[in-house]
């Protein structure tokens, strides 16, 4: 199975800070990268599909990059709104396998 | 709108059986594969299957291969799995997912709000 981590595990950040969350596959997967966010009791969202294609209706501070092993998930200016555990997703190879999630605070 | 409803999970025993169903509606079924993620209390998401369009290919995740079945109804618009011989370690929130295409690994686009199967005696 490919493996999936995620960096930092946590973070805490102020409103209109960048925030850069990181996302390494055990092995090559091209572009087949997801972003999910999940907010505290609700089901995950779908952000960002193939490393950098927005999701319809997702607000553009939003971003995605990379390819190959290493990806890149951006937050070009955090708001409130925003805190949520942030998940990567593969789907290369079966089976999908997720990263262990970044949760965002405010500061 | 796209809606997907989850039903039928609960307490049971380790070792019996559950059937869980999620109702779609709000697209063509028939045309996007579907999936079930499950996520157990305070953890990270896991895959557990996916089926294609058709129900032609199906997976698992190794954890519950042998014990789950993932089915589909595209008259009914409905997802099914069955899960027998459950362990305490598939207690977790089932979610439906539909993906954006018909293949069987892919990207999950809109979900359900899941329903909690507990595994305990």
């Amino acid at each position: 199975d490919i493996q999936m981590t995620q960096s930092p595990s946590s973070l805490s950040a102020s409103v209109g800070d960048r925030v850069t969350i990181t996302c390494q596959a055990s092995q090559d997967i091209s572009n087949y990268l997801n972003w999910y966010q999940q907010k505290p009791g609700k089901a995950p969202k779908l952000l960002i599909y193939d490393a950098s294609n927005l999701e319809t209706g997702v607000p553009s501070r939003f971003s995605g990059s990379g390819s190959g092993t290493d990806f890149t998930f951006t937050i070009s200016s955090l708001q409130p709104e925003d805190i949520a555990t942030y998940y990567c997703q593969q789907y290369d190879n079966l089976p999908s396998t997720f990263g262990p999630g970044t949760k965002v605070d405010i500061k | 709108e796209v809606q997907l409803v989850e039903s039928g999970g609960g307490l049971v025993q380790p070792g019996r059986s559950l059937r869980l169903s999620c109702a779609a509606s709000g697209f063509t079924f028939d045309d996007y594969a579907m999936h079930w993620v499950r996520q157990a209390p305070g953890k990270g998401l896991e895959w557990v299957s996916g089926i294609s369009w058709n129900s032609g290919s199906i997976g698992y995740a190794d954890s519950v291969k042998g014990r789950f079945t993932i089915s589909r109804d595209n008259a009914k618009n409905s997802l099914y799995l069955q899960m027998n011989s459950l362990r305490a370690e598939d207690t977790a929130l089932y979610y439906c997912a539909k993906d954006l295409g018909i293949a069987v690994a892919g990207t999950y686009g809109y979900w359900g709000q899941g329903t909690l199967v507990t595994v305990s005696s």
